[in-house]
């Protein structure tokens, strides 16, 4: 299994930041997983943002819920993220990661994409 | 929220040298606990989960121990490649934590 990023580079303060992950060589509809969004500002550690299972089921940062919102699209083997208001303290690497639904382990990860929130 | 906290920050040993770094939560987690390095420039990759399981194909002198609130990560023989950040996280509950990390570097 393989999970890409895609990549929205800039996006402006007070927008919506959109990424979409790829799920390749395999199928995302699977109850054994949930697909998650992690991530990591430069220089700094790691901060789960949230998952999503096949069934639309969802788990949110309580620090993040008000303004996030991940989805699945079943058919395109792809989940995604949509993060409103941003500032520049979401400026950060973004990852994808398939979660183990018995063990909870994160992995494969995807390579990350950085987004950067700037006018 | 549950903290995770490592220590140390960040260590530096020889080639060879048995390395451990520890991992703390502020309340009981039971075993779950995984264990994440982290190479520069690179995405993590899972090396144990459920405290002490080794990840397929990771290398076998890498070792996980601990339940509650203590847990270890332990390099028996320090390698060139083992050069990374390394992170603790915590599945007990929600939010997801991870620790702030302990940069490993060669002396």
């Amino acid at each position: 299994v393989q999970l890409q990023e895609s990549d929205p580079g800039l996006v402006k303060p007070s927008q919506t930041l959109s990424l979409t992950c790829t799920v390749s060589g395999g199928s995302i509809n699977s109850g054994d997983y949930y697909w998650s969004w992690i991530r990591q500002p430069p220089g700094e550690g790691l901060e789960w943002i949230g998952y999503i299972f096949y069934t639309g089921s969802t788990y949110y940062n309580p620090s993040l819920k008000s303004r996030l919102m991940i989805s699945v699209d079943t058919s395109n083997n792809q989940f995604s993220l949509k993060l409103s208001s941003v500032t520049a303290a979401d400026t950060a690497m973004y990852y994808c990661a398939r979660g183990s639904n018995i063990e909870n382990w994160f992995d494969p990860w995807g390579q990350g994409t950085l987004v950067t929130v700037s006018s | 929220d549950i903290q995770m906290t490592q220590s140390p920050s960040s260590l530096s040993a020889s080639v060879g040298d048995r390395v451990t770094i520890t991992c703390r939560a502020s309340q009981s987690i039971s075993t779950y606990l995984n264990w994440y390095q982290q190479k520069p420039g690179k995405a993590p990759i899972l090396l144990i989960y459920v405290a002490s399981t080794l990840q397929s194909g990771v290398p076998a002198r890498f070792s996980g121990s601990g339940s509650g609130t203590g847990f270890t990560l332990t390099i028996s023989s320090l390698q060139p490649e083992d050069i990374a950040t390394y992170y603790c996280q915590q599945t007990y509950s929600s939010p997801l934590t991870f620790g702030q990390g302990t940069k490993v570097e060669i002396k």
